[in-house]
């Protein structure tokens, strides 16, 4: 498989749930990142994580919890959301040399009831 | 600061030229990028350009950049109904091993047959 991958692609969850997004990419990057994308505001960068260790947080709130275990891999920690966080969330992952271009999954589109 | 603005809707009809506009602010970008989203997908990139680049032409797309104004555009010739689709416009800066992108609300474009 290539390129960058999303699971779950579609969540529903309740305000007491705990759930786990999965991104996974197959290009040999060192950086990875989580945006969310709503109605409401445009693409949000959430975390960065370079070479494994987070370099961004953009005062994301504590309900949101990454986590990366390798330069492959990349997930993110859900618990106790709000309705309002329901929002498409895109990984993305890139290398540090040329354009630095950024390579997105499709997205985990999630609903929080 | 960061702010990156674009129009959010443009409709064409088909054949005819597409001109998308987009204002940055950070002068110290090195990139600007445009990305193409189709509903329920994530992002796909374009087309970038070089922040010290007027103009770079890729098949039927033409970005043209004027540094001073801050001003980028994006222009899609002979727009066909695949072309229909959310614009975005970001603007780049390399910080450490990460590249932090900040997006635009997007333009839609609808194409018209």
């Amino acid at each position: 498989e290539t390129g960058v991958t999303q699971t779950p692609r579609h969540l529903v969850m309740g305000m007491t749930n705990k759930k786990s997004l999965k991104c996974e990419q197959h290009l040999g990057h060192n950086a990875m990142y989580w945006y969310k994308q709503s109605a409401k505001k445009p693409l949000e960068l959430m975390f960065v994580y370079s070479l494994e260790e987070r370099v961004e947080n953009n005062s994301v709130p504590s309900r949101f919890s990454p986590e990366c275990p390798n330069s492959s891999h990349l997930f993110l920690h859900l618990h106790t959301l709000q309705p309002e966080d329901s929002a498409l969330y895109l990984c993305a992952s890139s290398s540090s040399g040329g354009n630095n271009e950024q390579f997105f999954g499709p997205g985990t589109r999630l609903t929080v009831l | 600061g960061e702010d990156v603005e674009q129009s959010l809707f443009l409709s064409v009809r088909e054949g005819d030229s597409s001109v998308i506009n987009c204002t940055y602010t950070d002068s110290s970008s090195t990139y600007l990028y445009w990305y193409k989203q189709e509903p329920g997908a994530g992002l796909q990139l374009l087309t970038y350009i070089f922040s010290n680049m007027d103009m770079k032409q890729d098949q039927r797309l033409t970005v043209l950049l004027n540094k001073k104004d801050k001003h980028l555009s994006l222009r899609i010739a002979d727009t066909q109904t695949g072309d229909s689709a959310i614009y975005f416009c970001a603007e780049s800066r390399v910080r450490g091993a990460g590249n932090m992108l900040t997006f635009g609300g997007g333009t839609r474009l609808m194409v018209k047959p």
